[in-house]
């Protein structure tokens, strides 16, 4: 059964700074990873998917990296903004979607 | 374009009572996922549909909760004899299968 664990559970930063949010899971045999932002009361926004065979993704500011071998993945979040507050979801994937979610990291950056 | 659609946004509930929660996909999509977030907690899998079938229905928590799709179109959750511990938002997303996820708002279900 997957298991996924995200580290740290809450950051706060000031504006401009950049930063990293990390994510674990257990099961290697994983499809592929998606992390997504959750803003208060609204539903899961994707930012990025990282398919099995590949090792980052970038889209702008953010690039996440997937290293299976050893579980985990990271979201780096450059010149991090007040926009940029949110809930980081990152979740892990079977090959037919069904994903497994870590708890989350709830970032704040203070202008 | 359109995302995906849940209605109701918020829904209040008197225990026992049943309810019925609806998720329109992107159109295209053929595949969609129910997930629930209860207070506090992470997002639970409840239910994978591929067109009108559901190849996996693992995380339904118990025979009160049924969920189907109408072809690859809209899809329904419904909970029958709702208990407080139902209590929690209720998302669904689609997708082309193996690609990004795209979830709609959840629908806030309250029992009381």
């Amino acid at each position: 059964k997957q298991e996924v664990t995200q580290i740290p559970a809450a950051l706060s930063v000031p504006e401009g700074e950049n930063l990293v949010l990390n994510c674990s899971f257990t099961d290697s045999a994983i499809y592929n990873l998606q992390w997504f932002r959750q803003d208060p009361g609204k539903g899961l926004t994707s930012l990025l998917l990282i398919q099995s065979s590949q090792r980052e993704q970038t889209s702008g500011r953010l690039n996440a990296s997937l290293d299976k071998s050893s579980g985990r993945s990271t979201l780096y979040i450059a010149a991090s903004q007040p926009g940029d507050s949110a809930t980081y979801l990152c979740a892990g994937g079977t090959s037919y979607g069904k994903l497994t979610f870590g708890q989350g990291t709830i970032l704040t950056v203070h202008p | 374009g359109a995302g995906v659609s849940q209605s109701p946004s918020n829904k209040v509930t008197e225990k026992g009572k049943d309810v019925e929660l609806r998720c329109d996909p992107i159109s295209g999509h053929t595949a969609l996922y129910w997930y629930r977030q209860r207070l506090g907690q992470g997002l639970e899998f409840l239910i994978y549909f591929q067109g009108n079938s559901a190849p996996d229905k693992s995380g339904l928590p118990s025979d009160r909760f049924s969920a189907e799709r109408t072809g690859e179109s809209v899809s329904t959750l419904t909970i029958q004899r709702t208990q407080q511990e139902d209590s929690a938002v209720y998302l669904c997303a689609s997708s082309l299968v193996n690609l990004e996820q795209y979830f709609g708002p959840g629908t806030r279900l309250t029992v009381t």
